[in-house]
């Protein structure tokens, strides 16, 4: 079946480390997403890529970085330059940037 | 800019509809979409209307749009337990972020 894998479900942060978030699509999808979301709270974008090796910032991008080296792959690397990183991060793609997008289960991020 | 309103909360009885609204401001949206989020999941697309159209149902989901008053209803009838989760309302268009969210409707229903 197609769809979005996000992995780690869980995954722990010690200060001054860098992490790196895993999201694969195998839906044929151009563009690819990144949301931060925190309890009780709705949807930020941190970044967006519409097509291979080319991505944009979203409203909240600072303390974070992506590739897009493969059409199926999105990594989102959350570095020590951001300072409050504990939330919930879900991974989406879509044919176009208007189209309906298709989320993951979610990484789940804490700090130690 | 885009902005994308919801009420936060909605409480209903088991068997009853439940109607969670949505207001836009974007007038060249080009489709809406209502996605149900469970607790610890990600989002599940439910359905979306394209912008032009004033209603679609899909079994006991009945979305409604008002597109002079830029208002989006989710009407799910016969409103189970497995139904209680956050709903968010979204909007696409053909330029700048393309895609905002609302905040989300958390649904609760009691039994």
């Amino acid at each position: 079946d197609g769809g979005i894998t996000q992995s780690p479900k869980y995954l722990f942060r010690k200060e001054g480390q860098n992490v790196t978030l895993s999201c694969e699509q195998n839906l044929n999808h151009d563009a690819m997403y990144w949301y931060r979301q925190d309890p009780g709270q709705g949807l930020r974008l941190i970044y967006y890529s519409q097509i291979v090796n080319d991505f944009q910032k979203g409203d909240i991008a600072e303390g974070y970085s992506v590739s897009r080296e493969k059409k199926e792959s999105f990594p989102l690397t959350v570095t020590s330059a951001q300072k409050n990183p504990t939330a919930f991060y879900l991974c989406a793609s879509s044919r176009g940037l208007n189209q309906p997008q298709h989320f993951g289960d979610g990484t789940r991020l804490s700090i130690l | 800019g885009e902005d994308v309103e919801q009420s936060l909360f909605l409480s209903v009885r088991e068997g009853d509809s439940s109607v969670i609204n949505c207001t836009y401001t974007d007038s060249s949206s080009t489709y809406l979409y209502w996605y149900k989020q469970e607790p610890g999941a990600g989002l599940q697309l439910l359905t979306y209307i394209f912008s032009n159209m004033d209603m679609k149902q899909d079994q006991r989901l009945t979305v409604l749009l008002n597109k002079k008053d830029k208002h989006l209803s989710l009407r799910i009838a016969d409103t189970q337990t497995g139904d209680s989760a956050i709903y968010f309302c979204a909007e696409s268009t053909n330029y700048g972020q393309n895609f905002v969210f609302g905040p989300g409707t958390r649904l609760s229903v009691l039994p």
